[in-house]
């Protein structure tokens, strides 16, 4: 069964404090891993896709990287609005259709 | 260039009334995922379609619990008997093909008194 676990669950930062967020997965074959950011009260919103190790995605403060066992999602000088619970998935094997995510990372950045 | 669109965004019900869930996918999307989050979990896999067919249920309880996709309208994830167990956020996903990132609606807050 495929497995994601995320770390830390939560994470106070400071504006301008950079930081990573971690996913390590255990998948029998990876179709892909992917990250979403989560609003309060709203649904997951789509970040990054990531297929293959050594593979980076990056967008504004934010970087996603991926080797063969994990992911890493580097926030570089957050700010407020950043603030979210920041979630990975993988894709189940066969279909690539079903999707198990990790219980997320709770970002906090403060002013 | 409208997202997932779900409805209602918040419904309450009462013990063994039924919930009905609405989820209209992106245009040009025909791949529709049920997700449910209970409280202080995790997102959870219930049930994948397409177009007229249950392509892989196997997160979704085996009773009280059925979706469909119509050739028209919307996709419905229904409750029936409901209990308060059932109290969660149900978000609805769409994608274009089933290997392409799912986009995700805002979700149903379903409240069981």
């Amino acid at each position: 069964e495929d497995q994601v676990t995320q770390s830390p669950e939560a994470l106070r930062l400071q504006e301008g404090e950079s930081s990573s967020l971690n996913c390590s997965y255990t998948v029998s074959g990876l179709r892909g891993l992917f990250w979403y950011r989560q609003d309060p009260g709203k649904g997951p919103e789509f970040l990054f896709t990531l297929y293959s190790a050594g593979e980076e995605k990056e967008k504004e403060r934010l970087k996603a990287t991926l080797t063969k066992k994990e992911s890493f999602l580097h926030i570089t000088a957050p700010k407020p609005e950043d603030s979210a619970t920041y979630l990975c998935a993988v894709p189940e094997e066969t279909s690539g259709s079903r999707l198990t995510f990790g219980e997320g990372t709770q970002l906090t950045v403060n002013p | 260039n409208a997202g997932v669109m779900q409805n209602p965004r918040h419904l309450v019900r009462r013990r063994g009334q039924e919930a009905r869930l609405r989820c209209s996918p992106m245009k040009g999307h025909s791949h529709v995922y049920w997700y449910r989050q209970l409280p202080e979990e995790g997102l959870k896999f219930m049930v994948y379609l397409q177009k007229e067919n249950i392509i892989d249920e196997s997160g979704m309880p085996k009773e009280r619990f059925s979706a469909e996709f119509p050739k028209e309208g919307p996709s419905i994830l229904r409750i029936q008997q409901v209990v308060r167990g059932d109290s969660a956020a149900y978000f609805c996903a769409s994608s274009p093909t089933p290997n392409q990132p799912q986009h995700f609606g805002d979700g149903t807050r379903l409240s069981i008194l």
